[in-house]
């Protein structure tokens, strides 16, 4: 069975800093998608990044990036020059890998606060 | 992307009752994913819904408590059969998307007293 750790139940930043929120995961495929999504009070799920395990290169989208190690199983991701807008709950998530599009194991959840 | 609408968006619910969650799809998908929230908790997969087949139940999930329905490529219902107070949680109606990403409808918030 997968399994994805995050060990930060919360976590602050001053805003325009830099945070980085940890993850770690388990599993015995070799192919398989990475992710990091965000819930804000909202609730709505959004996706903040995504990683293919087969690529070595890290993920980047705007602020937000990855570092990913795959022998480590590590998958933490970097959001710079935080904003007021990036305080939500980030969960880090795995997928089953082969065909198994969809079937998503998540962390236990990050919660991040920016503070002006 | 998806675009993803679930009704009823929260509902508060008598121990013992069902309620029924629809969910639509503003694009035709072979498979969509129910997961479940549980206050302060992270998101747990309930089952995949086939068109044209069973749904799928993970481990810890069963057909008589959480039916599914998957009637065209577009639209599915779960329903939280025999309410307890242990079912209040975030209900999430997703598909997976073209583009290698899973798109999440806003949940349905379900209270059971």
């Amino acid at each position: 069975a997968q399994t994805v750790t995050q060990s930060q139940p919360e976590m602050s930043v001053q805003e325009a800093e830099t945070v980085t929120l940890s993850c770690t995961y388990d599993t015995s495929e070799n192919n398989y998608y990475l992710f990091w999504y965000k819930q804000p009070p909202s609730r709505q799920m959004i996706l903040v990044i995504r990683q293919e395990a087969y690529k070595q290169q890290n993920a980047t989208e705007n602020r937000f990036s990855v570092n990913f190690q795959k022998a480590a199983k590590s998958f933490s991701l970097k959001i710079s020059d935080s904003q007021l807008g990036d305080t939500a709950m980030y969960f880090c998530a795995s997928d089953a890998g082969g065909t198994s599009y969809g079937k998503l194991t998540f962390g236990q959840g990050t919660i991040l606060t920016v503070h002006p | 992307s998806a675009v993803i609408s679930q009704k009823p968006s929260r509902d508060i619910c008598q121990r013992g009752t069902s309620l029924t969650i629809q969910c639509q799809v503003d694009s035709q998908v072979t498979m969509m994913f129910w997961y479940r929230q549980q206050p302060g908790q992270s998101l747990t997969l309930i089952a995949t819904a086939n068109q044209g087949s069973e749904a799928t139940y993970e481990s810890g999930f069963v057909i008589d408590k959480f039916p599914i329905s998957r009637p065209n490529l577009t639209f599915s219902t779960l329903t939280v059969s025999n309410m307890s107070p242990e079912d209040s949680s975030i209900y999430l109606c997703s598909v997976w998307g073209s583009t290698g990403e899973l798109f999440f409808g806003e949940g349905s918030r379900l209270t059971v007293l």
